[in-house]
């Protein structure tokens, strides 16, 4: 699987849009990005996935650059609720069986 | 719809101590698979399974026992407790990939072991 970086930690005003960055230069063209996340040290949600279109659905929007070297997590509405550690990975469907977690972006969004 | 739990939700050992550390889940997921999570860590993959009588081993599966004899119940084994096993562990399983053929993993709420 490739190698993703994040930036260690980030803030976010209540209300406004989050904006997570997530790096994987060395992303093969059959690996999905997958966005996860954990709250208060409960067992991670799933929120989001894609290949190399732009998704959304109820939880929040992926954005995958055109070389899919990065990609972009959005929350458009940030609560206090989620404030949580978010993991983006990165998986061949083959080998998901073995997701690994990273240690992920710890996003405080504050009032 | 209990989904997946876990027990026991803490734990105390003591070293060389052996203990098993339960999951069941009731949406009748194939694959289901164990992480720890160390402080300030992410989870690591300790053991998987991809249906019942078929297990695999993870990223960190030294130290650790499973097996699978229903589709329901994945227990992980802990042979001979050493301090480095503290941590917290989560179990996990995942149904069929559905339209989006997302790898969707449902998380337990975590046991919490020491190991004194």
């Amino acid at each position: 699987d490739a190698k993703t970086t994040q930036p260690p930690s980030m803030d976010c005003a209540e209300g406004r849009a989050a904006n997570l960055p997530c790096n994987h230069s060395t992303i093969s063209g059959n690996e999905y990005v997958y966005w996860y996340r954990q709250i208060h040290s409960q067992g991670p949600q799933y929120i989001i996935h894609g290949l190399k279109n732009n998704e959304t659905n109820e939880m929040a929007s992926l954005i995958i650059t055109e070389d899919r070297k990065s990609s972009t997590l959005i929350l458009p509405h940030a609560t206090l609720r989620d404030t949580a550690v978010y993991y983006c990975i990165v998986t061949a469907r083959s080998n998901d069986y073995k997701l690994s977690f990273g240690a992920g972006t710890t996003v405080t969004v504050r009032a | 719809n209990a989904g997946v739990t876990q027990t026991p939700k803490f734990q105390v050992l003591k070293t060389g101590q052996s203990m098993t550390l339960q999951c069941a889940q009731d949406m009748n997921h194939e694959y289901m698979s164990w992480y720890r999570q160390d402080p300030g860590m992410g989870l690591r993959l300790i053991h998987y399974s991809v249906g019942a009588g078929i297990t695999d081993q993870g990223e960190v599966p030294n130290g650790y026992n499973v097996s699978r004899s229903t589709t329901e119940d994945f227990p992980l084994r802990l042979l001979s407790a050493a301090p480095s096993q503290t941590s917290v562990y989560f179990c996990a399983s995942r149904g069929d990939r559905g339209v989006s053929g997302a790898n969707v993993l449902t998380f337990g709420a975590g046991s919490r072991l020491t190991v004194l």
